[in-house]
């Protein structure tokens, strides 16, 4: 088993301000995404990353940008934080992105808020 | 561009009663189907996946798969309060891409 974590658990910033969100995972995998969820909606791509040295736009990454740290870590910043993208982030790992390899396994979420 | 619908977007059923989900791919080269249950406040994680034509049944959940209509179905039986959540399928293909996920249907089960 392994377990991912993502700091902060609540991230308050003001509109236009830059902000960075962490992910880190022990599975070993390595694939990792990063998601933002609207209340009560569906999960959109940001970014996410096959191999250490890889970095994957998804359709959402306009006004995000991402880092691939090493394998273990995934980095999230919101590069001026508006109002309308308060939601909850949330980071996830897989083996693969391929077949059964593809099962992602998800952090507990960063909150964010802009006031 | 590949996406994935679920239908539909939110489901009352009596404590006791039967839940059917159902999610469609447009995409010619899906593998896998994957669905996840999603709790108030939790993170998603992974009910069930399936690959192969025909069914798949884990207690009370049975999903079905159509290859040739890219159609999946995930059905709960004697549902409890416990299975009231946010079900979201995702699929994922051939070729090197992240898994794409539904919008999701809400199941709100009545006592």
């Amino acid at each position: 088993g392994g377990i991912i974590t993502q700091t902060p658990k609540f991230l308050i910033g003001q509109e236009g301000q830059k902000l960075t969100l962490k992910c880190q995972q022990n599975f070993n995998h390595d694939t990792m995404y990063w998601y933002r969820q609207d209340s009560g909606k569906g999960l959109r791509l940001i970014y996410y990353s096959i191999t250490e040295n890889d970095l994957q736009k998804g359709d959402l990454s306009e006004g995000y940008d991402a880092s691939r740290e090493k394998k273990s870590s995934f980095s999230l910043t919101v590069t001026s934080a508006q109002k309308n993208e308060m939601a909850v982030f949330l980071c996830a790992s897989s083996i693969g992105v391929g077949g059964n390899y593809a099962e992602q396994f998800f952090g507990p979420g960063t909150r964010l808020t802009v006031l | 561009q590949q996406k994935v619908q679920q239908s539909p977007e939110s489901l009352i059923v009596p404590e006791g009663g039967m839940a059917s989900l159902n999610c469609t791919s447009s995409d010619r080269n899906v593998d896998y189907f994957w669905w996840y249950r999603q709790h108030s406040g939790k993170s998603p994680k992974m009910l069930m996946s399936i690959f192969s034509n025909g069914e798949k049944e884990e207690g009370r959940f049975t999903v079905h798969l159509n290859k040739a209509s890219l159609h999946t179905s995930l059905h709960i039986r004697d549902s409890q309060p416990s299975d009231s959540a946010l079900y979201l399928c995702a699929a994922s293909t051939q070729g090197g891409r992240a898994l794409i996920f539904g919008t999701g249907t809400t199941v709100s089960v009545s006592p």
